[in-house]
């Protein structure tokens, strides 16, 4: 079946610092991609999405590109605030399973 | 605000004891799946409704389980002799019916379930 693996963490970084997770994927055919960011005591909430091969997702100063080649989808940030402290979730989507597969999460701590 | 609604938020039972959970999908969202987070894991997926029909289910979700959304709208979670090893957040999400590649899956705040 699909499996999506991502660094563990927890990740602690100091603000402005750069911000990379590293996401890859296994799934047969081909799946959109996601990260999603869960902050302390809420839900899940799509960050940003890609649906084919070299397509790159963006919003609030993350990004990340889908790499068919490489089967990554690794989040990045040039500059982090504190308020970015959360876990982040990469995943993948295919039509056929109706199902998002998820990684492990990784935990972000952004220090002052 | 009319996003994904889940009650209860939190929930407390003892072993044996039936719960049930409900979960009110963003209105014109005629897709709903439920997931299970533990505790330092990622969601999985439970089982998936497109209107009323119930088309796909985990081997996660055991006979104990079942999932019901009867008129296409609020979907129920029940969970039938509780176990301490069902402690964890029950998520719901819902999405629009698209044609394009990916439909993005809106969640719910979760309810929190401890087995005592």
């Amino acid at each position: 079946g699909d499996s999506v693996t991502q660094m563990e963490g927890p990740v602690t970084l100091s603000e402005e610092a750069f911000l990379t997770i590293n996401c890859t994927y296994t799934a047969t055919g081909y799946p959109s991609l996601f990260w999603y960011v869960q902050y302390p005591g809420e839900g899940l909430q799509l960050l940003l999405k890609a649906t084919k091969a070299d397509d790159k997702g963006s919003n609030k100063g993350f990004e990340a590109t889908y790499r068919k080649e490489t089967t990554s989808f690794h989040l990045e940030k040039g500059s982090v605030q504190v308020s970015d402290s959360a876990v982040y979730f990469c995943a993948c989507y295919k039509a056929a399973g109706n199902k998002l597969t998820f990684g492990g999460g990784t935990r972000v701590l952004v220090k002052p | 605000d009319t996003g994904v609604s889940q009650n209860p938020r939190h929930k407390i039972t003892k072993r044996g004891q039936n719960v049930t959970f409900r979960c009110d999908p963003i209105s014109e969202h005629n897709r709903l799946y439920w997931y299970r987070q533990t505790l330092g894991q990622g969601p999985e997926f439970l089982t998936y409704f497109q209107n009323e029909a119930q088309l796909e289910k985990s081997r996660l979700l055991s006979d104990r389980f079942s999932a019901e959304r009867p008129k296409g709208s609020f979907s129920t979670l029940e969970i039938q002799r509780t176990e301490q090893g069902d402690s964890a957040m029950y998520l719901c999400a819902s999405s629009p019916q698209s044609g394009g590649a990916a439909e993005t899956q809106y969640f719910g705040p979760g309810t929190r379930l401890l087995v005592l």
